[in-house]
């Protein structure tokens, strides 16, 4: 059964600074990827999605994706308070509808 | 406004109780899902329906059963609840492009 891994499970880093998420699935069919944010008692919301190798900027966000390892990873410049949330992964393939998520890694940015 | 919307906010029930969870859509995706989050905050997939076929159902005890009426309305009813069933049950719609997710209801089962 396809499973994606993230990691750490948590973070800890000071305002202001870089914030970096991994997540790997072990589908050699998954094409897609994606990211949302969870805040506490809140539901996930997308944040960014990648299908191509390479790298992906949004503001503050950076998403790289390995399509080779399967290996995504979420970059957070100039982290904010705001930013403390959970961070779900998740993965899919064309003509799958089924989007398999992570667990999650918990991040606490402390000013 | 378009969002995915979901009724009850939270429901508190005996174990043995039936319950009916209510969710729509005005995104005009063609496809929506049932999660469960437990306590730890691991995201299940249950169900998914793409225009009223299901399409996607996961090893759910059978007390579960979603009802679609319509591309834009999920329900989910529980026949006979069971403490384990205590989680936020999330209903989310797609296009394909990622997911949108309502609100969540809370179900408590005492």
């Amino acid at each position: 059964q396809q499973k994606v891994q993230q990691s750490p499970e948590s973070l800890i880093v000071p305002e202001g600074g870089m914030a970096s998420l991994n997540c790997t699935s072990s589908d050699r069919n998954v094409d897609y990827f994606w990211w949302y944010r969870q805040h506490s008692g809140k539901s996930p919301k997308m944040l960014m999605s990648i299908f191509s190798n390479g790298e992906k900027e949004e503001g503050r966000f950076t998403v790289h994706l390995n399509k080779a390892s399967l290996h995504t990873s979420l970059h957070i410049r100039d982290s904010q308070p705001s930013d403390s949330a959970l961070y779900l992964c998740a993965a899919s393939h064309t003509g799958n509808y089924k989007y398999v998520f992570g667990a999650g890694t918990r991040l606490k940015v402390i000013a | 406004e378009t969002a995915v919307f979901q009724t009850p906010n939270y429901h508190v029930t005996q174990v043995g109780n039936e319950v009916s969870f209510n969710c729509k859509q005005t995104l005009g995706h063609d496809t929506m899902y049932w999660y469960k989050q437990d306590s730890k905050k691991l995201l299940k997939i249950m169900f998914s329906y793409n225009n009223k076929q299901l399409i996607v159902n996961e090893t759910v005890p059978r007390r579960f059963s979603p009802q679609s009426s319509d591309k834009a309305h999920l329900n989910l009813r529980i026949k006979s609840v069971e403490p384990e069933d205590s989680a936020v049950y999330l209903c989310a719609s797609s296009s394909g492009q990622g997911q949108y997710f309502g609100p969540g209801t809370r179900l408590t089962v005492l």
